[in-house]
């Protein structure tokens, strides 16, 4: 049973453009809603995170949207840029900290 | 501070060998938490350490094992290695026992089973 579901597997966007990614979940108990960027041969990093508390959190040119009634969230990259290629994962997580993470989507931004 | 580390970077076994993979976590950190990350897919959980305790458990069988040391270092061993064990196996520190904040993760070890 997948614990986190991620939309789309792919996405080009052109340089300037808006990117979104989407997620759903199951699990109510979920408290904690992270975003990470992976670049090749690297390890995941912490992009920008969200609690249930909240509707919106905005970094930069980075935001989450959450809607906790849908069991949904989103990332969108406001001014894509090439650089912001890369693989996206969201995930959840609760309690102790075990992570249950999307499949991810793989972000080409177009120059 | 130093961020998390991982050795080797790079490993290539053959099917039913063993494997030890290490990692250092980022200081301060007293929790470690192992995922697998195979191709094109996201992290799965593997099982996490706390204060050299294993802390929780994901679906992973019982040759999936692993050590917190008193410096909060870890290993994770897998015996009898399978094709399907082929993956990223990331490690990541984070701070903290039932609060759900950042993981740091480092870079990863790519075990190849052939």
């Amino acid at each position: 049973q997948q614990q986190v579901k991620q939309s789309p597997q792919s996405l080009i966007v052109q340089k300037g453009g808006i990117s979104i990614i989407n997620c759903a979940y199951e699990n109510t108990a979920f408290d904690y809603f992270p975003w990470y960027q992976q670049f090749p041969g690297k390890g995941p990093a912490l992009l920008i995170a969200i609690r249930p508390d909240v509707s919106e959190k905005k970094e930069g040119r980075f935001t989450i949207s959450f809607n906790k009634s849908a069991k949904q969230f989103s990332l969108h990259i406001m001014d894509s840029q090439p650089g912001d290629s890369a693989t996206y994962f969201c995930a959840a997580s609760w309690g102790f900290n075990k992570f249950y993470f999307g499949s991810g989507t793989k972000l080409n931004v177009k120059p | 501070e130093t961020g998390v580390t991982q050795s080797p970077t790079h490993l290539i076994k053959t099917r039913g060998q063993q494997v030890t993979l290490r990692c250092s976590s980022q200081s301060g950190h007293n929790t470690v938490s192992w995922y697998q990350q195979a191709l094109g897919q996201g992290p799965q959980f593997i099982f996490q350490y706390y204060r050299e305790e294993e802390n929780g458990r994901g679906n992973f069988p019982p040759r999936f094992s692993g050590l917190q040391f008193p410096n909060y270092s870890s290993e994770l061993n897998v015996n009898a290695l399978e094709l399907d064990d082929s993956a990223l196996y990331l490690c990541a520190s984070s701070t903290g026992q039932g609060i759900t904040g950042e993981l740091f993760f480092g870079e990863g070890s790519r075990l190849t089973v052939l």
